[in-house]
């Protein structure tokens, strides 16, 4: 299975500075169809995964814009521009380029200091 | 709007089978383009996917590996549901199972279930 490396594990920020989270694969996540499947996912105590980006780059519906997603191949960022208290929670990377056990990265705690 | 609400017990006895249901509104269980599955997260091994079905001209079944000779997942299309049964149970399956969409074309869970936590224990 291809495995998904979160950094930091822990990440303190202050009210309205920006955040920014690393994950890489130990595979490229360039799919045979050209397309690169690497998704983002926030987990807010007590509740389910929410997906906030697919594809690297590409926002869900309802997501705020303070997120984005970029990279390529095996280095992948997800960056908040300007951190909110909602914020809080835990963040995923995930790959679906390799099917069918799609993995996911040991997840990245944010807190408010 | 897609959701997916599950169904089952939250206490199984090891040795025992465990059983979910995830129904389903807003998509069809026999879609051509998505994809059911079942992740289940635990301190342990994190979020871990457990499997899927999906139908593409006739039902497909795909498992992890971890999980292969106790894991069985089925497609009901009478109800637009599918099930997770696990068996036998052993305490380190003890986790929050969710069922989750895979979309047509992004390869990722756009839709989950609201989870459900399983104690195996007696």
């Amino acid at each position: 299975d291809v495995v998904m490396t979160q950094f930091p594990l822990s990440l303190p920020v202050t009210l309205g500075q920006p955040a920014s989270i690393s994950c890489r694969s130990s595979q490229s996540l360039v799919h045979r169809d050209g397309n690169t499947y690497l998704n983002w996912f926030q987990q807010r105590p007590g509740q389910s995964p929410r997906r906030l980006i697919y594809k690297v780059s590409n926002r869900d519906s309802g997501v705020p814009d303070r997120f984005s997603g970029s990279g390529s191949g095996t280095d992948f960022t997800l960056k908040i521009s300007r951190v909110e208290a909602e914020d809080v929670g835990v963040y995923y990377c995930m790959q679906g380029a390799h099917w069918p056990a799609y993995t996911f990265g040991q997840g990245t705690k944010l807190e408010i200091k | 709007q897609v959701q997916l609400q599950q169904s089952g017990p939250g206490l199984v006895e090891p040795s025992q089978t465990l059983s979910l249901t995830c129904a389903i509104s807003g998509d069809s269980v026999s879609s051509n383009t998505a994809a059911w599955n079942w992740i289940r997260q635990s301190p342990s091994r994190g979020l871990e996917w457990l499997g899927r079905t999906y139908y593409r001209s006739r039902w497909e079944f795909d498992y992890a590996a971890s999980m292969k000779g106790r894991i069985s997942i089925y497609p009901d299309t009478s109800k637009n549901q599918f099930s997770l049964q696990l068996r036998p149970v052993i305490p380190e399956d003890t986790g929050i199972y969710y069922c989750a969409r895979d979309p047509p074309d992004d390869q990722g869970y756009d839709k989950w279930g609201q989870g459900t936590l399983v104690t195996v224990s007696s």
